[in-house]
């Protein structure tokens, strides 16, 4: 089955620098990619996602690139905040009759004021 | 707009003592339903999904089971809680069809400690 891995599992940065974080994913078939964020206690919450017919997406201070050859996709946050410090997860499914979401491990960033 | 109604909020029940977590969703039809649970600091495990009504597939052996009595109601239940089933529980949806339904959404979530 799918098999995704996140790295790394914590990052510190200082307000204002970019944040990016890793995933590969096993299964050559998976072609959407979500990423969540989930604040303390909260549900997380889907903030951007791609299909594999893209290479890159953009969303004001966030965007997503993927790269199928290599199996990884990346999330890069730009002009961090203080706000962004949460723990993020991405995840892999493909289109099979029934599309399962495989999630990394997560990572918690921490934006320092 | 689709919603999703999961309770309780939080839950704290004793070794030994049934549970009933109950999942609602509005807004669609068909849905895929799951059932995850994230213990301390740690990532998302799917523990069982629903495709349709009477439909359950379990992705880890447990001491829990679910049910989906009706097509926008799921329910995770145990008869004997075990320390171990401690943790976040979080009820998720997914739309069927086009690739604009594919996007996950998830409840608020349980935090269930088992003292």
């Amino acid at each position: 089955g799918e098999n995704v891995e996140q790295h790394p599992s914590t990052l510190s940065v200082q307000e204002g620098d970019s944040a990016v974080i890793k995933c590969t994913y096993s299964d050559s078939a998976s072609n959407y990619f979500p990423w969540y964020k989930q604040e303390l206690g909260k549900r997380p919450q889907l903030i951007i996602d791609i299909r594999s017919n893209v290479g890159e997406k953009k969303d004001q201070r966030i965007a997503v690139t993927l790269n199928k050859t290599a199996k990884h996709f990346s999330l890069h946050i730009t002009e961090t905040q203080p706000e962004d410090s949460a723990v993020y997860f991405c995840a892999a499914s493909k289109d099979t009759g029934f599309q399962k979401l495989v999630f990394g491990t997560g990572t918690r960033l921490l934006v320092s004021p | 707009s689709q919603t999703i109604h999961q309770w309780p909020a939080t839950l704290v029940q004793p070794v030994g003592s049934p549970l009933s977590l109950e999942c609602t969703v509005e807004g669609t039809s068909n849905p895929n339903l799951y059932w995850y649970r994230q213990a301390a600091g740690r990532g998302l495990q799917l523990l069982f999904y629903s495709v349709g009504i009477g439909q359950i597939s379990s992705e880890v052996p447990q001491n829990l089971s679910a049910s989906r009595p009706q097509d926008r109601q799921f329910i995770l239940s145990s008869k004997k809680l075990l320390l171990s089933d401690s943790g976040f529980y979080l009820c998720a949806w997914r739309g069927v069809g086009t690739a604009a339904d594919e996007k996950l959404f998830f409840g608020s979530g349980t935090q269930l400690s088992v003292l």
